[in-house]
């Protein structure tokens, strides 16, 4: 079945950097446009960014542009988030998603998604 | 880019019907089609409810549905059941080139 796994969260200090990933299997991982997606506890769901199936067009929102930057290796399934001048409030769980957009179709919507993984900003 | 606009809460009894409501502006949810809802269950991961405004990915309920009118776009859950208590959150496409949620919706079943 088609699974996405992240890893790479855990506790950081203010300023430092981190490196999510997201290992994608049972999809042809290279077929799909990609999302990072963030929850801050007890808040609500936060979209970071996007990423195109090729891996050559990346959109982010105001709130981690210039900081957060996102890629993709299509040889060996997985998704990265590089994140760096990490800030308190960027304490979160982070969440990769799997979009129905891509060569085969031009429907939108985030179909699959990971567990999470916990990224806690603090000294 | 500033979130869409849910209420906080809604409630309903079993077998009712509940809309909640998510409203933008023609920047985005008034500008295209690129629509959808998440459901998200305590302590569990979103799942797709609802995509491209309307379209119902394979295994969802038909007693879900969207609807979209100018900025504003709706989810409908009908025939209310005690596991559809969660939150729900709508998300847009922007004509900034970005996607943004709308703040959630906590259901409450009665």
């Amino acid at each position: 079945q088609v699974q996405l796994v992240e890893s790479g969260g855990g506790v950081v200090q203010p300023g430092r950097s981190l490196r999510l990933s997201c290992a994608a299997s049972g999809l042809r991982f290279s077929n799909y446009v990609m999302h990072w997606v963030r929850q801050a506890p007890g808040k609500g769901l936060e979209w970071l960014t996007m990423i195109s199936y090729e891996g050559n067009d990346k959109l982010y929102a105001e709130s981690v542009e210039g900081r957060f930057s996102v890629s993709r290796d299509n040889y060996k399934n997985t998704l990265f988030l590089q994140m760096n001048s990490l800030r308190p409030e960027d304490t979160a769980v982070y969440y990769c998603a799997k979009d129905y957009y891509g060569p085969g179709s031009h429907d939108t919507g985030m179909d699959v998604w990971g567990q999470g993984t916990m990224v806690t900003v603090s000294s | 880019q500033s979130a869409l606009t849910q209420p906080a809460s809604v409630s309903g009894s079993p077998g009712q019907s509940i809309t909640i409501s998510c409203t933008g502006s023609t920047y985005d949810i008034g500008g295209h089609d690129h629509v959808s809802w998440y459901q998200q269950s305590a302590g569990k991961v979103p799942k797709l409810i609802i995509y491209d405004v309307a379209k119902r990915p394979s295994g969802v309920s038909d007693r879900f549905s969207g609807s979209k009118s100018g900025n504003m776009a709706s989810l409908t859950i009908s025939g209310l059941q005690a596991d559809d208590e969660a939150d729900y959150y709508c998300h847009s496409f922007t004509s900034s080139t970005t996607w943004v949620f709308g703040g959630g919706t906590k259901l409450t079943v009665l």
